[in-house]
């Protein structure tokens, strides 16, 4: 899973501000996944997103959170006007095809730890 | 809706016990199920994958196995070490659909004791 690269990988935030967290897939790749782990809670989905499309955003929250993929470079988890129930860890898993993903292992970076003060 | 859950939460053994970590899901829809570890303030490690077809697999001291229709697996560890000591989080992941792919549970947190 070392290929998925995630930074920062620890990012401090005062609340108000925007934190932008980076995703670059593994070579060759072109789904990602977001997740995000808050203290004591197992982790939950957020977005599915493939180059230049967000597949499906049900479990991003309505308002300040929002993702993109471009054609190039990584995928950008951005939150506007943080606050502290935004402080968790948030991952990111790729894959390369959506039919392929099902019979491979998936591959999470390792995950940037936002704390928001 | 999918949920899974893991118990139990925390477990504390001595060095070169044997133990079980156990994980249930709701929905018996699945492609596949996977262990992960993880250590404090790190990310996943995959362990084990199962496949919905398959019962089991084993990797070292690790088995893992999967009863589909009862909604359980659990993954053994034999003769612990003290490196084992970590979150242990079982993901199950959903058959049909395009959109989210994993279900985790919220982890059994191990401490192996020297």
């Amino acid at each position: 899973n070392a290929g998925v690269m995630q930074n920062p990988r620890h990012l401090v935030r005062r609340r108000g501000q925007e934190a932008r967290l980076r995703c670059s897939p593994m070579k060759g790749h072109s789904h990602v996944y977001w997740y995000r782990q808050l203290p004591e809670e197992g982790l939950k989905f957020m977005v599915y997103l493939q180059k230049e499309n967000i597949i499906d955003e049900s479990g991003m929250p309505k308002e300040r959170f929002s993702a993109e993929f471009p054609k190039e470079g990584p995928s950008i988890l951005r939150i506007q006007q943080v606050v502290r129930g935004d402080s968790a860890a948030y991952f990111c898993a790729s894959s390369r095809l959506r039919g392929q993903l099902m019979n491979t292992e998936a591959f999470f970076g390792q995950g940037t730890r936002l704390t928001v003060v | 809706k999918q949920e899974v859950t893991q118990i139990p939460a925390a477990l504390s053994v001595p060095e070169g016990e044997n133990l079980v970590l156990n994980c249930s899901f709701t929905d018996s829809a699945i492609y596949n199920l996977q262990w992960f570890r993880q250590d404090p303030g790190k990310g996943l490690t995959s362990l084990l994958l199962i496949q919905s077809s398959q019962r089991e697999q084993t990797s070292g001291r690790l088995n893992a196995s999967l009863d589909k229709s009862s909604g359980r697996s659990t993954l053994y560890i034999a003769a612990s070490q003290p490196g084992d000591s970590a979150t242990y989080l079982c993901a199950v992941r959903r058959r049909m659909g395009t959109g989210n792919q994993f279900y985790f549970g919220t982890g059994t947190s191990l401490t192996v004791i020297p």
